[in-house]
């Protein structure tokens, strides 16, 4: 079955540092992968969209990658702020096929 | 626009009862999906409608139904309660369905807790 492992369930990262955080996939080919950004008690907030023919997108500070052999995908925050305190979640579909939800990583920024 | 509007925000329900859960998408938007998302199993896909068709349904129960009206707006229904029904319970709309050139807008959701 499709599974979506993203790395640890918090990441604590100093102010002024860049997060870096993971989503691997198994037994799936996404044709296209998204990222969400989370705040306790409210929906996500899409971040980014990237295909699966495109290596790099970028957006402001966020930077998202796309590797379709290691089937992985890398998001990154550059200058991170404690505002991007939250919980980033990666989303793989392909088609109109349902879309399916890593469980996401919380990301800690210190001031 | 106005963004996607979930009503209730909180329910409180006892095992065995049903409840009915109410969303409206974003003008325009004809795709909307349900989610129930748990600290243990994250965001789980329910089912999605597309101009009043179910196109998609996720691994739950008959319990869990839903149906989707002209103007788009979609209801979700569970019946005979079970205290693991607990949940955050989400609501997304896209344009052109399942986020496949447009993002997912989400309600803020409707926390249901059973007791």
């Amino acid at each position: 079955s499709q599974k979506i492992e993203q790395n640890s369930e918090a990441l604590n990262i100093q102010e002024g540092k860049t997060a870096t955080l993971t989503c691997n996939y198994t037994n799936y080919s996404p044709a296209y992968l998204q990222w969400y950004r989370q705040d306790p008690g409210r929906g996500p907030v899409f971040l980014l969209l990237i295909r699966e023919n495109e290596k790099e997108k970028r957006k402001e500070r966020l930077k998202v990658t796309f590797d379709t052999t290691l089937k992985q995908s890398l998001f990154h925050i550059t200058a991170s702020q404690p505002a991007d305190s939250a919980t980033y979640l990666c989303a793989l579909l392909r088609g109109y096929q349902k879309v399916t939800f890593g469980i996401g990583t919380k990301l800690q920024v210190i001031p | 626009k106005a963004g996607v509007t979930q009503t209730p925000r909180y329910l409180i329900k006892t095992r065995g009862q049903q409840v009915t859960l109410s969303c409206s998408p974003i003008s325009g938007h004809r795709s909307v999906s349900w989610y129930q998302q748990t600290p243990g199993q994250g965001l789980q896909f329910l089912f999605e409608y597309f101009s009043e068709t179910q196109r998609n349904k996720g691994n739950f129960p008959g319990r869990f139904s839903g149906r989707q009206f002209s103007n788009s707006r979609s209801e979700m229904n569970v019946s005979t309660l079970e205290l693991g029904d607990s949940a955050l319970y989400l609501c997304a709309s896209s344009s052109d369905g399942s986020g496949q050139n447009s993002p997912l807008h989400f309600g803020n959701g409707t926390r249901l807790t059973v007791t």
